[in-house]
């Protein structure tokens, strides 16, 4: 069972460039999450969805834009890449009221 | 704005002691609080879930405490083992819905033998 997954692990951007975070689950979950993980930081969240269609704001969206077109899949796009976006990307996914699984990461330096 | 609290310096303590880890939030009560375990380079983990109604929640050597009147629960871990040696994450849920998820910064635990 894999659980949620994320591509690529690890990443080096240059400033604005734009790229994809992929984020799939296999948990038949309806709701997905993506977060960013910042050096004694709490997990902020970026974006969030409740099914597919349906995708909404978390708290630090600007700079990134999603979509979820099926259940399984919750691709993060970042545009024009800027040195803030540095950090560590998790997405999550859950059922409704109940705790979130999360992936292993993508670490994400813009240079 | 709700705010979460976890001591940010580590926590060192022996093999078999119990680990005790902090976690305050400020301004009104959670619906539930979820402990989560974090290893270097992996994502967090789940390992418990407490309600607004409920004192206390245990699972094998993992306790959770909430006081709703402290705006406080307490993690604890008896008989700790190395293989404990974690960050610790508590997290707020201000609705059942799973979206309005704060998660605090998380304590370091080593746990030596």
């Amino acid at each position: 069972n894999a659980g949620v997954t994320q591509t690529p692990k690890f990443r080096i951007l240059k400033i604005g460039q734009s790229m994809t975070l992929q984020c799939t689950q296999d948990m038949n979950h309806n709701y997905m999450y993506w977060y960013r993980q910042d050096p004694g930081m709490g997990l902020k969240l970026i974006y969030y969805s409740v099914g597919a269609g349906i995708t909404d704001k978390g708290e630090v969206p600007n700079g990134y834009n999603v979509s979820r077109s099926t259940t399984e899949d919750f691709p993060l796009r970042l545009e024009l890449a800027a040195p803030s976006q540095t950090s560590v990307y998790f997405c999550a996914s859950s059922r409704w009221g109940e705790p979130q699984h999360f992936g292993d990461g993508t670490r994400l330096s813009i240079l | 704005s709700q705010k979460i609290e976890q001591n940010s310096e580590a926590l060192n303590i022996q093999e078999g002691k119990t680990a005790t880890l902090t976690c305050n939030y400020t301004n009104y009560s959670p619906a539930y609080l979820q402990w989560y375990r974090q290893d270097p380079g992996r994502g967090p983990v789940f390992l418990l879930l407490i309600r607004e109604n409920e004192k206390e929640k245990r699972k094998e050597r993992l306790k959770v405490t909430f006081d709703t009147t402290l705006k406080q629960s307490l993690f604890h871990i008896t008989a700790s083992q190395p293989a404990d040696s974690a960050t610790y994450l508590c997290a707020l849920d201000m609705d059942t819905g799973g979206f309005k998820t704060i998660f605090g910064a998380g304590t370091r635990l080593f746990v030596k033998a």
